[in-house]
């Protein structure tokens, strides 16, 4: 089945420590998204990535770091430099230059 | 892009018809509505889109006003399993576009 997957669903880390959060796709789409949400609140942009190789900053990028190194993977850094990490995390695919994106199920870290 | 304005929660009895408005009084001719929802915990998923013509699918009608300037997504027979946030989104076809989301509608069926 095509779709996007995030792993692990949930994710608990200890403070100052760098976590990887995975994100994988095999829908054939150019662009991939991370996303951070907080309680209540819409879904923020942190990084996405239009192209394998390349990558740029979205509204909340400080503290994490991202690669594409292949089409079909976006995996998400979150660094001990994020103050406040602990969030419900989605990663977004679509083909470029259109709306309709397909989203992953999420990941729910917790550092402690 | 054109911004949207959306009631920040609704509720509605299960089996009945869920009208959810949207309003972007600035979209301009070349601009799409999008509805996308999201499941507690879970990743937004997309719903419909429209131009100008009303459209349906298997999940919602999108209504559309004759000016464009305000939209509903109606689910015409809601079930418990549609308590979700909705968000309405504005954007123009092609293009580089980063998909953005605000708050939406919280929306809760009850029995």
């Amino acid at each position: 089945d095509g779709g996007i997957t995030q792993s692990p669903k949930y994710l608990f880390r200890k403070e100052g420590q760098n976590v990887t959060l995975s994100c994988e796709q095999n829908l054939n789409h150019d662009a991939m998204y991370w996303y951070r949400q907080d309680p209540g609140q819409g879904l923020r942009l942190i990084y996405y990535s239009q192209i394998v190789n390349d990558f740029q900053k979205g509204d909340i990028a400080e503290g994490y770091s991202v690669s594409r190194e292949k089409k079909e993977s976006f995996p998400l850094t979150v660094t001990s430099a994020q103050k406040n990490p602990t969030a419900f995390y989605l990663c977004a695919s679509n083909f470029r230059g259109t709306t309709e994106a397909f989203f992953g199920q999420g990941t729910r870290l917790t550092v402690v | 892009d054109a911004k949207t304005t959306q009631p920040t929660s609704m509720d509605c009895a299960e089996g009945r018809a869920a009208n959810l408005p949207c309003n972007h009084s600035t979209i301009s001719g070349n601009e799409y509505v999008y509805w996308y929802r999201q499941i507690h915990s879970q990743g937004p998923q997309y719903i419909i889109h429209g131009l100008k013509n009303n459209e349906t699918n298997e999940m919602a009608s999108l209504i559309i006003t004759e000016d464009r300037k305000s939209s509903t997504l109606i689910l015409p027979h809601a079930t418990l399993r549609d308590t979700a946030v909705y968000y309405c989104i504005v954007r123009a076809a092609g293009g580089s576009y980063i998909p953005t989301f605000g708050r939406g509608t919280s929306l809760i069926v009850h029995p």
